[in-house]
C-alpha cells in the first residue's frame, strides 16, 4: 500500500524567498507523479507532471525532482509570492490505474 | 484546456437523505473516480469505475454509496441514507495519461 509523506507539513515564508517542498513515497513502482496545488476549500489544480523516465520537469518559476528508485520528489518554487500560499500535494501514479494515495500536503503562506 | 465539471458545488441535506452528486469528465477519457476531503484529512479513494462497471472500491463505499453512467457524458455519485459523518468534499476525477480533478462538491448533512 502506497504511503506519501510530505515535508515540512506547513511553512511560511516571506515574499521572495525560494520553496523546497518534499515528497517521500514508499511504492516505487510508478507511472509518474503529479504535483497539485490545493486553495482551501477548493479543488485540485494540476502544476507538473513529471514521468517515472523523467528527473525533472518545469513550468515556470516551479521545478520538480523525481528520484523514483527512492521514492522522493522535490517541488521548488522560486521567488515566492503570497498567491503561491496554498496547500501542495505530491502524489504519485501506480501502474495500472489503480487508486491514489494522498499524504496531508505541504501548506505553504508566502507573507507579503 | 479540458476539465472536469461538478455539480452542485455545494449541496446541504438532512441525515437520512438521499443525494445525487454529479459529474461531467472529460469526453474521452475512460476511466472515472470519486474522491472525498474530510476537513482538514487527506484526500481519500472511493470508487474508481471503468468499462460501465465498477473496478476497485475502497472500503469506505459500503451499499449506501453508488456510482452511475446513465449517458455518455454523465457520471453520478449516489448516497442512498446520508450521515453526518458523510460530510466533506467530492472530488471527481479522470484519467488519460495524468490525472484530471473536478472542482469539487461540498456536501453537508445536518
Amino acid at each position: 500500500k502506497q504511503e506519501v509523506t510530505q515535508i515540512p507539513a506547513a511553512l511560511s515564508v516571506p515574499e521572495g524567498e525560494n520553496l523546497v517542498l518534499n515528497c517521500s513515497f514508499t511504492d516505487s513502482a510508478i507511472y509518474n507523479l503529479q504535483w497539485f496545488r490545493q486553495d482551501p476549500g477548493k479543488g485540485l489544480t494540476s502544476l507538473l507532471l513529471i514521468q517515472s523516465s523523467q528527473r525533472e520537469q518545469t513550468s515556470g518559476r516551479l521545478n520538480a525532482s523525481l528520484d523514483k528508485s527512492s521514492g522522493r520528489s522535490t517541488l521548488y518554487i522560486a521567488a515566492s509570492q503570497p498567491g503561491d500560499s496554498a496547500t501542495y500535494l505530491c502524489v504519485p501514479n501506480p501502474y495500472g490505474n489503480n487508486r491514489l494515495a494522498f499524504g496531508k500536503g505541504n501548506q505553504v503562506v508566502v507573507i507579503p | 484546456e479540458p476539465e472536469v465539471t461538478q455539480t452542485p458545488s455545494h449541496q446541504v441535506t438532512q441525515m437520512g437523505q438521499e443525494v445525487i452528486l454529479r459529474c461531467v469528465p472529460i469526453s474521452n477519457h475512460l476511466y472515472f473516480y470519486w474522491y472525498r476531503q474530510i476537513l482538514g484529512q487527506k484526500v481519500e479513494f472511493l470508487v474508481s469505475f471503468y468499462n460501465n462497471e465498477i473496478s476497485e472500491k475502497s472500503e469506505i463505499f459500503d451499499d449506501q454509496f453508488s456510482v452511475e453512467r446513465p449517458d455518455g457524458s454523465n457520471f453520478t455519485l449516489k448516497i442512498r441514507s446520508t450521515k453526518l459523518e458523510d460530510s466533506a468534499m467530492y472530488f471527481c476525477a479522470s484519467y488519460y495519461d495524468q490525472w484530471f480533478f473536478g472542482p469539487g462538491t461540498r456536501l453537508t448533512v445536518l
